[in-house]
Parts: C-alpha cells; structure tokens; sequence
C-alpha cells in the first residue's frame, strides 16, 4: 500500500543550526502539508503546498521555515536557525483530493534541539 | 474562532467493552470531519465523514456525523489491547486549506 515516507525518524541538532526534513508523499497525490506535534500537545498546521507553491501557512510558519519541492518526489521543510521551541515531532502529509479530503500521514520526523 | 473539542479526553476500559468517543466542532463552513488513530508516531485515517445520519463502518470501529449537533461519535465495540491509542478527530477551517485537530481522546483497553 503506497504510503508518505519521511527522513529522518530523529534528529539532534544544536540551536541555531540548520536542519532540513525530508518526504516522499504518495505518488499521485497533489496536495501536500507539514504539521508538528508537541511531545502531549495538539497536531498543529504548519504549512500546504499546492502546484508548486504554499497555499496556506500558519503563524508558527514564520521566515525560519522554508518548503520546497525540488523533484517531482519529495518535499522538504527547512528550519534555517533551530530554537528550542521546535523540538517536536513533524509530519508531513498528503491528500489526493485537495484540502478537505483525507490526509494520509508519514512516520514523522522527531526533532530535538538542545 | 474555528475549533474541535472531543471527549472524554482518556478513558480505560476493559477488553469487549464498547466505546463512544465524541468530536464537537465548530467551523462556519463545515465540509468534512476525519477520524484517525494515533499509536506511536504517525495518526493513521480512520474515516472521513461529510453527510449526517450515514454511518461509516470498518470491521469494529463505526462513525457517525451530526451536522444538527455539530458533532461526530466514534464506536468502538468489543473492544482489544491493540485498540488502545489517541483517537484524534479533524474538520477543516472555513475557507483555508487546513485542518485543525482536537486534543484527542486517550483509550487503554486492559486485558
């Protein structure tokens, strides 16, 4: 069964580094996200991507955050300069019926920033 | 402002008890509801609902949608260890491209 993968499960990174977290969403999928999710909090929208460019983003998704789909697999979402406060799980995720259809999740990728 | 409430928020039973989780929402524009069940790391799509009154129904697992009471129930019936997970309900926000979440409802199933 197709399914979203993302790299990598985990990981470390000093505060102020770079990190860049990676998805291969389903194939024939056309819409795409990234959310994150606080170790006991709610899974919050980070950001949707649609044909090529960000359809919606929230106020967590402030100039640190980047997305991009440099293929015609997989989507990134880059953190330019770690805080501490994004340490979370991220999941990227993807529909193949636009934004009110069903949202298909990948592993998720946990970040811890110390 | 768009939001989802679901209760109770955890609950533990005991293995073939039956189990109703509720999702409220309140959206200006409802379009759907999504279920989904959240073990170790990725939610995992339960259903997705749009019409009231029509049950969606996979194996022991069925939902259900009021669009009168602005709500959603989850049943769970005989239910097992493998059951036990965050059960988190989604509706999209009016007129934008996402989904907002609930807190979840925390089930352990005993043996």
């Amino acid at each position: 069964e197709p399914e979203v993968t993302q790299t990598p499960s985990h990981q470390v990174t000093q505060m102020g580094q770079e990190v860049i977290l990676r998805c291969v969403p389903i194939s024939n999928h056309l819409y795409f996200y990234w959310y994150r999710q606080i170790l006991g909090q709610k899974v919050e929208f980070l950001v949707s991507f649609y044909n090529n460019e960000i359809s919606e983003k929230s106020e967590i998704f402030d100039d640190q955050f980047s997305v991009e789909r440099p293929d015609g697999s997989n989507f990134t979402l880059k953190i330019r300069s770690t805080k501490l406060e994004d340490s979370a799980m991220y999941f990227c995720a993807s529909s193949p019926t636009g934004f009110t259809g069903e949202l298909f999740f990948g592993e998720g990728s946990r970040l811890t920033v110390l | 402002e768009d939001k989802v409430v679901q209760s109770p928020l955890s609950l533990v039973v005991h293995e073939g008890d039956t189990v109703t989780l509720n999702c409220s929402y309140e959206v200006t524009n409802f379009r759907s509801l999504l279920w989904y069940k959240q073990e170790k790391k990725a939610p995992t799509f339960l259903f997705m609902l749009t019409s009231s009154g029509i049950e969606k129904k996979s194996g022991r697992l069925s939902s259900i949608l009021d669009k009168k009471e602005l709500s959603s129930i989850l049943n769970i019936t005989a239910t097992q260890t493998g059951d036990s997970a965050i059960y988190l309900c989604a509706v999209p926000t009016s007129g934008t491209y996402k989904y907002i979440f609930g807190t979840g409802t925390r089930l352990k199933v005993l043996a």
